[in-house]
């Protein structure tokens, strides 16, 4: 069974970096075809892809956030991190990791995490 | 436009046929998913690749494209599909992409 599980500060200021963790379970970041990313939704808004990384350690960044944004994984560990600079109050949301699945015609995120919500407030 | 466009709300009468509809330049190259959220819960996803439905998924759900639009229906809505709906995809690049979401009403 696929579990994601995301993880860090719930609490952080203005021009901080954020952390997060996404830990998983029941599959591999070394199979082909397998990626996590990251989805972010502030209140009450839509749902906003930020990052995605592949087994291969492809990575793949939203155009609007690539500056600020770093994902990395630890295949040893089944995790994935997700850093983003500069803080600022608009970046107040829910952060979902989520599991990739892709192959030919297909690209989709099947499994979620519960999400975690960040505030970014002085 | 490399956005995805959905109406932001529909609503359907109980037992009836509500379709969705998400346009956007990337569907014509790349197919949809399509993601049912509740309040207060992660996305769930109800369809895949245009037209796959996961495993648990009730087959009342449906997904179809054409052009630049792709669009989900449920047939015979049911309470409990009250929620918003996300339609997702990725453009050339490998990036991912949801649109504004819809919230389905039902009556």
């Amino acid at each position: 069974q696929i579990t994601l599980k995301e993880s860090g500060p719930t609490l952080v200021k203005p021009t901080q970096t954020l952390t997060l963790t996404c830990t998983f379970s029941g599959f591999s970041l070394r199979t082909l075809g397998v990626g996590v990313g990251w989805i972010r939704q502030p209140p009450g808004k839509a749902l906003e892809w930020l990052a995605l990384i592949y087994w291969n350690d492809d990575k793949h960044y939203s155009p609007s956030l690539k500056s600020r944004l770093t994902i990395t994984k630890d295949t040893s560990k089944n995790q994935v991190v997700l850093t983003m600079t500069n803080m600022d109050p608009v970046d107040t949301a829910t952060y979902y990791c989520g599991h990739r699945l892709g192959a030919t015609g297909l690209d989709y995120f099947d499994y979620w995490g519960q999400g975690t919500l960040v505030t970014v407030s002085s | 436009s490399s956005e995805l466009t959905q109406d932001p709300a529909v609503s359907v009468a109980l037992g009836q046929t509500v379709r969705i509809t998400c346009q956007g330049d990337n569907l014509r190259r790349y197919n949809a998913n399509w993601y049912q959220q509740k309040p207060g819960q992660a996305p769930v996803l109800v369809i895949y690749g245009k037209d796959n439905r996961p495993s648990g998924i009730p087959d009342r759900f449906s997904g179809s494209s054409s052009g630049n639009t792709a669009s989900l229906t449920i047939t015979a809505a049911q309470a409990e599909d009250e929620a918003d709906y996300y339609c997702n995809t990725r453009d050339i690049s490998g990036n991912h992409q949801f649109g504004g979401g819809t919230k389905v009403t039902v009556l």
